[in-house]
């Protein structure tokens, strides 16, 4: 089993909509989440991190993080098409210094 | 530009030439971080930086690659006798002295490796 899954997508939403990405991940001990957006052939940008269970709000991002059944979202409210892109959850392992990273989500967001 | 820089941007080499790429860090990070990612896929941990000595390396990092950071400051890594699957973008980060829970690790923009 992959540490960090997401689904691959695409996932498309219409502009104004609100974009919802998931992840799951395996090690129950993990800490600490991020999401990174990566446009088409550039790295990727830190967008958020969570630590602790609920909601962390910035902008028109939303991180969510359960770790009782080891998830966590990323919403994203009003949705541009310059949101589309890939969204990387990542992981921080257990050593502290190295991030998982899911495969990414496509996000796809139509005018 | 206060980011990560990484240098060269793109590089094209024959099967079993060596290469070398380099890595500035955000000027006050004291942790440095390198990454592959391949086409599809996520970034993968391949060895972290702080300060000059080298911490963590993960059993992708061949005997092939080495990494180091002579000063604490720009770190470089060489792959030699390069073979075709090591095509992919390697990617550098940095992250602030604090790390501990939050660890936030920024990117470069990569170095992308065509192997012919």
């Amino acid at each position: 089993q992959k540490e960090v899954e997401q689904n691959s997508g695409p996932l498309s939403v219409p502009e104004g909509a609100i974009a919802s990405l998931n992840c799951t991940y395996s090690d129950r001990g993990s800490q600490s989440f991020f999401w990174y957006r990566q446009y088409s052939g550039k790295s990727p940008e830190l967008i958020m991190f969570i630590y602790s269970n609920g909601d962390k709000e910035d902008g028109r991002f939303t991180a969510q993080l359960n770790k009782a059944s080891q998830y966590v979202s990323l919403l994203i409210r009003d949705s541009q098409p310059s949101d589309s892109a890939t969204y990387l959850c990542a992981v921080l392992s257990n050593s502290g210094y190295a991030l998982n990273f899911g495969k990414g989500t496509s996000l796809l967001v139509t005018p | 530009d206060t980011g990560v820089s990484q240098n060269p941007r793109h590089k094209i080499t024959k099967r079993g030439q060596n290469v070398t790429f380099r890595c500035d860090p955000i000027s006050e990070h004291n942790r440095l971080y390198w990454y592959r990612q391949t086409l599809g896929q996520g970034p993968e941990f391949l060895t972290y930086f702080q300060n000059e000595a080298q911490l963590e390396k993960s059993r992708l990092l061949s005997d092939r690659f080495s990494a180091e950071r002579p000063k604490g400051s720009f770190s470089t890594l060489e792959i030699q006798r390069t073979e075709q699957g090591d095509s992919a973008m390697y990617l550098c980060a940095s992250s602030f002295p604090a790390g501990g829970a939050y660890n936030e690790q920024f990117f470069g923009p990569g170095t992308r490796l065509t192997v012919l």
